[in-house]
């Protein structure tokens, strides 16, 4: 089957780095992608890795190891706005990659 | 705005009635999407469509569930006989294809309440 794992909650101070974890099962891999969805709110698409290694997108990273099967979203210079949940996703293997499967998400919790 | 718009936004209705949603996407953008999101959940693919041709459904989507795209613009999904646990947030989503299909772009939802 076809499936992503990420931790449920995480919480971190202004200002601070945190790292949201993502492992995933999938038959037929075609990258990896990271959603922000604030409460309420639609979700809004982050970042993706198709290759090994880091991508920088401003104060946000993101990490994929195809061969651990292990992606991460790293958020640096964390701000009050950054409160949200962040989902990763992966294309359907099954249908010709096109429709999106996401994790459970993580919510993000950041105090002042 | 030309982002993905969807109508109405909130629709509250009665177990057993029939509820329609509308959906808008980015104008250049020729595949459409439809997911259901629940509370602590990520979206759910329910089916999807490539211009006016729906290419994929999703198990979830029952014979209650019709979607359709007839102009390969605006996309409308219909839930008949509505049930409780159709009670969710169904979003619209579009890209322009191929290599844009992982940089999707959703809309805000419709926020669905079956009583």
């Amino acid at each position: 089957g076809q499936s992503l794992e990420q931790p449920s909650e995480v919480t971190a101070v202004e200002g601070a780095i945190v790292q949201i974890n993502c492992t995933y099962q999938t038959s037929g891999f075609y990258g990896l992608s990271w959603y922000q969805q604030h409460d309420g709110g639609a979700p809004t698409f982050l970042s993706y890795n198709a290759l090994d290694g880091l991508e920088e997108t401003g104060r946000f990273s993101s990490f994929l190891s195809r061969s651990d099967s292990y992606g991460y979203l790293l958020l640096q210079e964390l701000q009050m706005k950054d409160s949200a949940s962040y989902f990763c996703a992966v294309r359907d293997g099954t249908r010709a990659g096109t429709a999106l499967i996401f994790g459970k998400g993580t919510t993000l919790s950041v105090s002042s | 705005d030309t982002g993905v718009s969807q109508n109405p936004r909130h629709k509250i209705t009665k177990r057993g009635q029939n509820v329609t949603f509308r959906c808008d996407p980015i104008s250049e953008h020729n595949r459409l999407y439809w997911y259901r999101q629940t509370l602590g959940q990520g979206p759910e693919f329910l089916t999807y469509f490539q211009n006016e041709a729906q290419l994929e459904k999703s198990r979830l989507l029952s014979d209650r569930f019709s979607a359709e795209r007839p102009k390969g613009s605006f996309s409308t999904l219909e839930i008949q006989r509505t049930e409780q646990g159709d009670s969710a947030m169904y979003l619209c989503a579009s890209s322009l294809g191929l290599a844009g299909d992982n940089e999707q772009f959703f809309g805000p939802g419709t926020r669905l309440t079956v009583l």
